[in-house]
């Protein structure tokens, strides 16, 4: 089936640690996107990636860090820079960025301890 | 960036009421979208909308892109429909602004 798939569903990491998240998508899709969301709250954007090997720092990229190696893949680094890093982050990716609908995977649900 | 304005933020409805939830975007967008974010977390697609109107079922939804504002109707709504609604849209390529969303609530 095509789709979205994020790894792992849930992880917990101590303070200092720097932890990468997974996306990968089977749908052919030129664009990846990164968002985070706190409770009750909506999603911003991290990181977002129009093509390979090309990404753009979103409304609160300090902290993180992506890479766009290959078009099915756009993993997310949380590094010990972040200062609040617990949340829900969700990827999503579109046919081409800018002009076309967003799909999201489940998302992962990172906690500090 | 933008701003998005979705109103009401919160709503409680008795089954088989209807609904409309608005979406204001402070200046033009592109690709607006309708999700609804299951209990799960999970972002459901619901509409993608930039002009017009569309219908899926119980739900429609309409975009005045002239205007800048969207909305969306939930009719006989079902407690199935609970859950958080959100809208977002872009204006330049890839950079999507979402809006802090409406929790529904439908009780039997």
């Amino acid at each position: 089936d095509g789709g979205i798939t994020q790894s792992p569903k849930y992880l917990f990491r101590k303070e200092g640690q720097n932890v990468t998240l997974s996306c990968e998508q089977n749908l052919n899709h030129d664009a990846m996107y990164w968002y985070r969301q706190d409770p009750g709250q909506g999603l911003r954007l991290i990181y977002y990636s129009q093509i390979v090997n090309d990404f753009q720092k979103g409304d609160i990229a300090e902290g993180y860090s992506v890479s766009r190696e290959k078009k099915e893949s756009f993993p997310l680094t949380v590094t010990s820079a972040q200062k609040n890093p617990t949340a829900f982050y969700l990827c999503a990716s579109s046919i081409q960025g800018g002009y076309n609908e967003q799909f999201f995977g489940p998302g992962t649900r990172l906690t500090v301890l | 960036g933008i701003q998005v304005e979705q109103s009401p933020p919160d709503l409680i409805l008795q089954e088989g009421a209807n609904s409309t939830l608005r979406c204001n975007f402070s200046d033009s967008v592109n690709n607006l979208q309708w999700f609804h974010q299951n209990p799960w977390g999970q972002l459901i697609n619901l509409f993608y909308i930039p002009s017009g109107t569309k219908q899926n079922g119980r739900l429609s939804a309409t975009t005045v892109a002239t205007e800048r504002y969207s909305l969306l109707y939930i009719s006989s709504s079902q407690t199935t429909d609970s859950g958080v609604y959100f809208c977002a849209g872009d204006t330049n390529a890839g950079k999507s602004t979402f809006g802090d969303g409406t929790t529904l609530t439908v009780k039997p």
